[in-house]
């Protein structure tokens, strides 16, 4: 089945510095590919995703990159503020509707001032 | 739409009695996964439903963990005889699954948790 890994574990940032998350994933069948924000106690929210069709995606300050040759995907944050401080989760899933969504153990965001 | 909801937000239980978690997706979402998460660690797979059909439970402990999908009512994550290591937050997403020529929407929406305490 799918693994996904996630690196680093923890990460410490100026503000208004860039901020880079890595992921790889296992099984070479995965096409779609979520990140998702957790702050303390509340739930994880999808913040932006993308699909193998497509190499980079970018939102206003976040952007993914994927590459699917080596199985690396990318989550890019520039210009980092105090609300960007959070725990940030990696995913991978498969093109079919039995295809469960495995996430990355995680990466702990704190954005010093 | 007022998305995925789970109940109870805190369960407190005794070691030995059964935690009983529900979770109602999103309007329109056919499609359920359960995750576990321990304090300070990631989100672990458990089990993922389609309304009457367990589509994956390979994440679910054998024992003591059964889940649920009627066709009426909210997904039902059931614990038996629970133990001081079953406390953790247990959140339910749930997701579409529209198929669109080669890939399908999955995108998932989660509740905001059932934080299961074992004393």
């Amino acid at each position: 089945g799918e693994n996904v890994e996630q690196h680093p574990s923890t990460l410490s940032v100026q503000e208004g510095d860039s901020a880079v998350i890595k992921c790889t994933y296992s099984d070479s069948a995965s096409n779609y590919f979520p990140w998702y924000k957790q702050e303390l106690g509340k739930r994880p929210q999808l913040i932006i995703d993308i699909r193998s069709n497509v190499g980079e995606k970018k939102d206003q300050r976040i952007a993914v990159t994927l590459n699917k040759t080596a199985k690396h995907f990318s989550l890019h944050i520039t210009e980092t503020q105090p609300e960007d401080s959070a725990v940030y989760f990696c995913a991978a899933s498969g093109d079919s509707s039995a295809s469960k969504i495995i996430f990355g153990s995680g990466t702990r965001l704190s954005i010093r001032p | 739409n007022a998305g995925v909801m789970q109940n109870p937000r805190h369960l407190v239980r005794r070691r030995g009695q059964e935690a009983r978690l529900r979770c109602s997706p999103m309007k329109g979402h056919s499609h359920v996964y359960w995750y576990r998460q321990l304090p300070e660690e990631g989100l672990k797979f458990m089990v993922y439903l389609q309304k009457e059909n367990i589509i994956d439970e390979s994440g679910m402990p054998k024992e003591r963990f059964s889940a649920e999908f009627p066709k009426e009512g909210p997904s039902i994550l059931r614990i038996q005889q629970v133990v001081r290591g079953d406390s953790a937050a247990y959140f339910c997403a749930s997701s579409p699954i529209i198929r669109q020529g080669w890939s399908v929407d999955t995108e998932a929406f989660f509740g905001q948790g059932t934080r299961l305490t074992v004393v």
